[in-house]
């Protein structure tokens, strides 16, 4: 079966802190989103990654980095931690699909951030 | 996003009435895509079209894609409590490898 997984479910973390979220999917798929899920806004796309090493901005990247050093993991990292990044943090991977678009997402579980 | 407007933003319906939840593009959509969201956990595909016109079904759930390609309704025929979560359209407006994602419709299931 098809499976994205988040390392952490939870995570309370102060003003200020580094923080790692973690994704890692076992379907050899090319394609790796992070969004971020916010009542009445839906889903922001914070950066995706087509390829090991290669990532790009989505519509909200602003305080926020990634890393893909391998095709199954990719990491969404928060240099210094604020308040208004108190949010669920989505991973969700894709097959690069030949006919174009992004193809079907396989979303993980979530994270749900606090940051105090 | 704002290039993607979900509406209603939420619905409270008796078990066993149908339901219709739209999702309109400010651009032409390459192709869109339905999820559904139970509280708290991740997003379960439902299905994708993209051509204008098609039309899909999978049990109780039917979603069209308009022949100008740009709104898509979700129907669900008489409603279960199992229907209950929030409900997301995606879209490809660039012809791209990314998403952009409505607000969502919360639905309510009343026994």
């Amino acid at each position: 079966d098809v499976k994205v997984t988040q390392s952490s479910r939870y995570l309370v973390k102060r003003t200020g802190e580094k923080v790692f979220l973690e994704c890692v999917q076992d379907m050899d798929h090319e394609n790796m989103f992070w969004y971020r899920q916010d009542p009445g806004l839906g889903l922001r796309l914070i950066y995706f990654s087509y390829d090991v090493k290669m990532k790009e901005k989505g519509d909200i990247p602003e305080g926020y980095s990634v890393s893909r050093e391998k095709k199954e993991r990719f990491s969404l990292i928060l240099e210094s931690a604020s308040t208004n990044q108190t949010s669920m943090y989505l991973c969700a991977s894709s097959l690069w699909a030949l006919a174009g678009g992004p193809g079907e997402l396989f979303f993980g579980e979530g994270s749900r951030l606090t940051v105090l | 996003s704002q290039e993607l407007e979900q509406s209603p933003q939420s619905l409270i319906v008796q078990e066993g009435k149908n339901l219709t939840i739209n999702c309109t593009s400010s651009k032409t959509l390459y192709g869109l895509y339905w999820y559904k969201q139970k509280y708290g956990e991740g997003l379960i595909f439902l299905m994708m079209l993209q051509k204008g016109g098609e039309e899909k079904s999978h049990e109780k759930i039917t979603a069209k894609l308009d022949e100008k390609k740009q709104q898509s309704s979700l129907h669900i025929t008489a409603s279960q409590p199992s229907h209950a979560g929030i409900y997301l359209c995606g879209a490809d407006m660039e012809y791209g490898n990314k998403l952009v994602f409505g607000a969502g419709t919360i639905l309510r299931v009343k026994s």
